[in-house]
């Protein structure tokens, strides 16, 4: 596609559920980069994808966070036993190579919400 | 850990104002610098970005950042602002090296432009 996709674009759910979260990166972009948009935490770093592999999952909040990607493309985020404080939108960015100076172009987010 | 602040939290002025945003960062190696913005309803995108060079980078729509390595600061500036520059921005850096690219974002600031 043209750009970055996400879905759902928006996520309502049960305290204790899990979610799952896509992200769809632009054709051909090897780094692909989860961060997290919330009220007074502002952007955080999620976690990384070069390929297939995840060489940083410093940013992850706890162990109910995980995150995969299958063919060098699609990625999944996924919150289990989801609480409150998990609310925030869900960013997902990609670029053409991990290089440090590489623009990262970013999707519209998923915004979750938990009940 | 590396950090990013961004001074001001909201900025309002009229149209025609001249604009300027102050980014400091704390990290003693080498780094990469960004501003992305974030219209209102739209996706994050790029605005400006330095890595190597001239310390004074010029990106869209007018806008330009001077990195000063002595003050760690990457000011972004406009000589004139437009209603259309209401939006959000953020400055990010990136720890050059073997740091995969991810970028670590300040609180941003939201300016708003009064016509």
């Amino acid at each position: 596609g043209a750009g970055v996709s996400q879905s759902p674009s928006n996520k309502v759910t049960e305290k204790g559920k899990d979610v799952e979260l896509r992200c769809d990166p632009i054709s051909g972009h090897t780094a692909l980069y989860w961060y997290r948009q919330s009220l007074g935490q502002g952007l955080e770093f999620l976690i990384y994808f070069q390929g297939n592999s995840a060489p940083d999952k410093s940013g992850l909040p706890s162990d109910r966070f995980s995150a995969e990607r299958t063919g060098g493309s699609v990625s999944t985020l996924t919150i289990q036993r989801t609480q409150q404080e998990d609310s925030a939108v869900y960013l997902c960015a990609s670029s053409s190579t991990l290089a440090d100076y590489n623009e990262q172009f970013f999707g519209p987010g998923t915004r979750l919400t938990v009940l | 850990a590396q950090s990013v602040s961004q001074h001001n939290h909201h900025v309002i002025l009229s149209e025609a104002a001249s604009l300027e945003l102050g980014c400091n960062y704390s990290y003693g190696g080498t780094v990469n610098l960004f501003w992305y913005v974030q219209y209102p309803g739209q996706h994050l995108q790029l605005l400006l970005k330095y890595f190597s060079g001239d310390p004074l980078v010029k990106g869209i729509k007018g806008f330009e950042a001077e990195f000063i390595k002595s003050k760690f600061s990457f000011n972004l500036r406009k000589p004139s602002v437009q209603w259309s520059d209401t939006a959000e921005y953020f400055c990010a850096v990136n720890a050059g090296g073997n740091q995969g690219g991810k970028l670590i974002f300040g609180q941003g600031t939201e300016l708003s432009v009064k016509p």
